[in-house]
C-alpha cells in the first residue's frame, strides 16, 4: 500500500499562473484534507472533504478550490497563484472524520 | 474557532533525559487531542492521541496527559534517544472533521 500519494513534489510558479496539486489515497478512507505548512504556524486547514461528493472550507480557503473526484482522489487548485501561497502543502486522509490522519509526503510550492 | 498554543518552540535535551511539550486550547467542546511527529522532508505521523474521557495515556516511552478543566494537555517522552529528534505538533479537534494544530516544537536530542 502506498498510503497517500501527492504530486508534484516540487513546483515553481510565476505570480498569476495556475496549477493543480493531486492527491490519491489507497486506504478506502472517507475523509480527505488539504493543509498548508508555513514556518512557525503549524498546519492550517485549507479545505476538507468529509465524504465523497462533499467539500467544505477550512481555516484558510481564500485563493484555492478543491475537487473530490472520487473516493480516492482529492485535488487542490490555485487559479491565480500569489507569493503568499508559497508553502508546503500536505494532503491527508482519515477513515471517517476525527481520528488518525495519514499524511502524504508534501508538495513544496514556490510562487515568484 | 479553536486556538491551540504550543510551548516551547524549541527543546534541546541530553540523550536519556525526558522531554515535555505543553499545549493549551480554547474550545471547551474539543474532545480529541492527537500528537504528531514530523521528520525532515516527510509528512506528520500520529504518535499518540487521547480523548476527553481519559486523563492519561501511555505507549512505551511516550505519554500524554489531559486536563480538561484547565484546557491543557502535554506530551512526555522519557529516556530520549537520537531518533526522537523531530518536530512535534499537538492538535485539538474542532467539530467532527477539523483539527487545529499548534505551531510545533523542534526537539533535538544531544548524544
Amino acid at each position: 500500500n502506498a498510503g497517500v500519494t501527492q504530486t508534484p513534489k516540487f513546483q515553481v510558479l510565476k505570480t498569476g499562473q495556475s496549477m493543480t496539486l493531486q492527491c490519491a489515497q489507497d486506504m478506502n478512507h472517507n475523509s480527505m484534507y488539504w493543509y498548508r505548512q508555513d514556518p512557525g504556524m503549524g498546519l492550517r486547514l485549507i479545505y476538507y472533504s468529509a465524504s465523497e461528493g462533499t467539500t467544505d472550507k477550512g481555516e484558510v480557503p481564500n485563493g484555492y478550490n478543491v475537487s473530490r473526484l472520487n473516493k480516492r482522489e482529492f485535488s487542490l487548485r490555485l487559479e491565480s497563484a500569489a507569493p503568499s501561497q508559497t508553502s508546503v502543502y500536505f494532503c491527508a486522509s482519515s477513515e471517517a472524520g476525527i481520528g488518525e490522519l495519514f499524511f502524504g509526503e508534501g508538495s513544496r510550492l514556490t510562487v515568484l | 474557532g479553536e486556538n491551540v498554543e504550543q510551548h516551547p518552540s524549541t527543546l534541546s535535551v541530553q540523550e536519556g533525559d525526558s522531554a515535555v511539550i505543553k499545549c493549551t486550547y480554547s474550545d471547551s467542546a474539543s474532545n480529541y487531542f492527537p500528537w504528531y511527529k514530523q521528520e525532515l522532508g516527510k509528512g506528520p505521523q500520529l504518535i499518540i492521541d487521547i480523548r476527553s474521557n481519559v486523563g492519561e495515556k501511555k505507549d512505551q516511552r511516550i505519554a500524554v496527559t489531559l486536563n480538561k478543566t484547565a484546557k491543557h494537555f502535554s506530551l512526555h517522552i522519557t529516556e530520549t534517544q537520537p531518533e526522537d529528534s523531530a518536530v512535534y505538533f499537538c492538535a485539538a479537534s474542532e467539530g467532527d472533521y477539523k483539527l487545529s494544530f499548534g505551531a510545533g516544537t523542534t526537539v533535538t536530542v544531544r548524544a
